[in-house]
């Protein structure tokens, strides 16, 4: 069965660390990958967007890959500050084109001071 | 440019009744998706409407339905409801071509006692 799953429901660092999460998918073939960030009572804000065809994407202090053989991304948050503290959700579209998205369950970060 | 609203951002009912959210895309945007979002389950997709059309539509009963009207504001529907229905509703807006960033809503959060 299709499935999407965010390695961990909560993970702590520490402040300046680099936070690594990670998001891994079976029996999809999806054409692009997005990641989001999720403040407790908001809707999601979308943070970075990878292709199938691309192995790494950057944005300021956030970097993205894309492994297409192992079926993962990983999302890197350097230089880690309490403010970065929220739920990160990965999202894919099912098959390309179908504009119907499959969001994994998220990954809790909080970054202690 | 005003982002995507939603209405009401609260709702309480009672079992067996009918309920209709509300969701105002970004100007100029012309697909409407639509989550639920439990604590169990995630960000679930409901359905997807592109110019008044529905797109796609997730694994959801009957009981849930939607419409889009001409101008890109949608209405999700959910009948007979249950306790299980209680979550937060959330609304995405995006201009529904290729690789589309999604703008949430707020969400709705409804309560079903």
């Amino acid at each position: 069965s299709q499935k999407i799953e965010q390695n961990s429901e909560a993970l702590n660092i520490q402040e300046g660390k680099t936070a690594t999460l990670t998001c891994n998918y079976t029996n999809y073939s999806p054409a692009y990958l997005q990641w989001y960030r999720q403040d407790p009572g908001r809707g999601p804000v979308f943070l970075l967007l990878i292709r199938e065809n691309e192995k790494e994407k950057r944005k300021e202090r956030l970097k993205v890959t894309f492994d297409t053989t192992l079926k993962q991304s990983l999302f890197h948050i350097t230089a880690s500050q309490p403010a970065d503290s929220a739920t990160y959700l990965c999202a894919l579209d099912t098959t390309s084109g179908t504009y119907k998205y499959i969001f994994g369950t998220g990954t809790r970060l909080k970054v202690l001071a | 440019k005003a982002g995507v609203t939603q209405t009401p951002r609260y709702l309480i009912k009672t079992r067996g009744q009918q309920v209709t959210l509300s969701c105002s895309p970004i100007s100029g945007h012309r697909s409407v998706s639509w989550y639920q979002q439990t604590p169990g389950q995630g960000l679930q997709f409901l359905f997807e409407y592109f110019s008044e059309t529905q797109r796609n539509k997730g694994n959801f009963p009957g009981r849930f339905s939607g419409r889009q009207f001409s101008n890109s504001r949608s209405e999700m529907n959910v009948s007979t409801l249950e306790l299980g229905d209680s979550a937060l509703y959330l609304c995405a807006s995006s201009w529904g071509t290729g690789e589309d960033t999604q703008y949430f809503g707020p969400g709705t959060r409804l309560t079903v006692l």
